[in-house]
């Protein structure tokens, strides 16, 4: 049974930093690109930051970009978030999310984590 | 700022079929990325509903089906029962913004 268990998240100040860990189980870990997708309460979702099976590739859009840093350790099957110049507009719930897909033209999310929560105020 | 439109609500009395449309451009589901769905029931994570723009993975039930056309996708609920309500997602990928794009979404209610 794939699992991924998101954790780290907490009260941060605008301005400051975080590290969101993601625990994977259930499957091959370093055969699958890994992604963050976050929502803000009552809002849609985001995709934050995906990362290559080989960690040799990163992706962020530019909301992120500069500040967010993804990676991965598939010795230990864990994904990571680093959150740096946190804002409020940051606040939301990460998911985790497991990357599959079906060619170049068809990449998806099959398996996604409960979430942590992210809040950026003072 | 979501590329992908969906309309905010649509709803439907028990056993109704309801649609739900994803518009999109030409440089996400024009450019012939497939569009992938999402059912997000309340306070838990989006679950994967449909890939590959029609497939439904295992569990899913077949009262729930999608499709692509042009610059657009819709999913389907037939027989609409009381535990479809939820959220609603698409997902493509857009080749001007480099990255995986998600709908606005749609809240289902079940009347």
């Amino acid at each position: 049974e794939v699992q991924l268990l998101e954790s780290g998240g907490g009260l941060v100040q605008p301005g400051g930093s975080l590290r969101l860990s993601c625990a994977a189980s259930g499957f091959t870990f370093r055969n699958y690109a890994m992604s963050w997708v976050r929502q803000a309460p009552g809002k849609g979702l985001e995709w934050v930051s995906a990362i290559s099976e080989s960690d040799d590739r990163t992706y962020y859009p530019d909301s992120v970009k500069g500040r967010f840093t993804i990676s991965r350790d598939n010795s230990k099957n864990m994904l990571y978030l680093q959150m740096n110049s946190l804002r409020a507009e940051d606040t939301a719930v990460y998911y985790c999310a497991k990357e599959s897909d079906q060619g170049s033209y068809s990449h998806y999310f099959d398996f996604w984590g409960q979430g942590t929560l992210v809040t950026v105020s003072s | 700022q979501s590329v992908l439109t969906q309309p905010p609500s649509v709803s439907g009395a028990p056993g109704q079929r309801v649609t739900i449309s994803c518009t999109g451009s030409s440089s996400n589901i024009g450019a012939g990325y497939d569009v992938h769905w999402y059912q997000q029931l309340p306070g838990t994570a989006p679950k994967l509903l449909i890939f590959g723009n029609s497939n439904r993975p295992s569990g899913v039930p077949d009262r729930f089906s999608g499709s692509k056309s042009g610059t657009s996708a819709s999913l389907a609920i037939t027989g609409l029962q009381a535990e479809d309500e939820a959220d609603y997602y698409c997902q493509s990928y857009d080749s001007s913004l480099s990255g995986y794009v998600f709908g606005t979404g749609t809240k289902v209610a079940v009347l």
